[in-house]
């Protein structure tokens, strides 16, 4: 069973520039959801994709978008950097959008805007 | 307004038990949840809990009173590795996807 995978590790980037951030879900897994977590914080929730449908977004602008493709990968896209968007991307996958499913990690995206 | 509160960081010693409590205050409850993470790592889940009581998973338990908007992640038997963050994180009743996560408790184990 192949787990989540995010891609690329590491990225730096300057202010007003564009990004995007890939994920690769759990094997089976439909749904994602993509999270921004700043140093020493709780993870934010930024949006949900289920069956390449956005089905729920956390207050983040319009400038956070993401895609989800029939294999159930996912895109994360940012434009016009701003320094406060220096964190740890996470995405999670789940089987479905249930209430009591867990969700699995990935390891991170560590995005530096400068 | 959604909040959940978290100590920000304990101490304890390895072999010993430990307590790490959670209160929330959120627009209706869908079950919390616990997740443990090591620094540079993604959180990997623990626990789930939507009924009021206690659940025990090996040296882990979690428990929850949804009247009292509290949980509480129990340790027992302390190792060097448990040395992380904690988090708290509640799925609000009008919400099928997302969950609120508190800031996470810095536990620090001493040998």
């Amino acid at each position: 069973e192949t787990g989540v995978t995010q891609s690329p590790t590491h990225l730096i980037k300057t202010r007003g520039q564009q990004v995007t951030l890939r994920c690769s879900s759990q094997s089976g897994h439909n749904t994602v959801s993509w999270y921004q977590q700043a140093l020493g914080q709780g993870p934010q929730f930024i949006f949900q994709y289920y069956r390449e449908e956005e089905n729920g977004r956390g207050n983040f602008p319009p400038r956070f978008s993401g895609l989800q493709f029939p294999n159930y990968s996912s895109e994360l896209n940012v434009n016009a950097l701003e320094l406060d968007d220096s964190a740890l991307y996470l995405c999670a996958s789940s089987y479905s959008q249930g209430s009591a499913d867990e969700q699995f990690f990935g390891p991170g995206t560590r995005l530096t805007v400068l | 307004g959604q909040n959940i509160d978290q100590p920000t960081e304990m101490t304890a010693t390895e072999g010993a038990i430990v307590q790490i409590n959670c209160t929330y205050q959120t627009s209706g409850f869908n079950g919390l949840f616990w997740y443990q993470q090591h620094a540079g790592e993604a959180p990997t889940f623990l626990s789930y809990n939507v009924l009021d009581g206690l659940e025990e998973k090996g040296r882990f338990s979690s428990f929850l009173s949804r009247s009292k908007g509290y949980s509480y992640l129990l340790l027992k038997e302390l190792q060097m590795k448990d040395s992380a963050s904690y988090l708290c994180a509640v799925r609000p009743m009008d919400s099928n996807y997302q969950l609120i996560w508190g800031a996470g408790t810095k536990l620090i184990i001493k040998p």
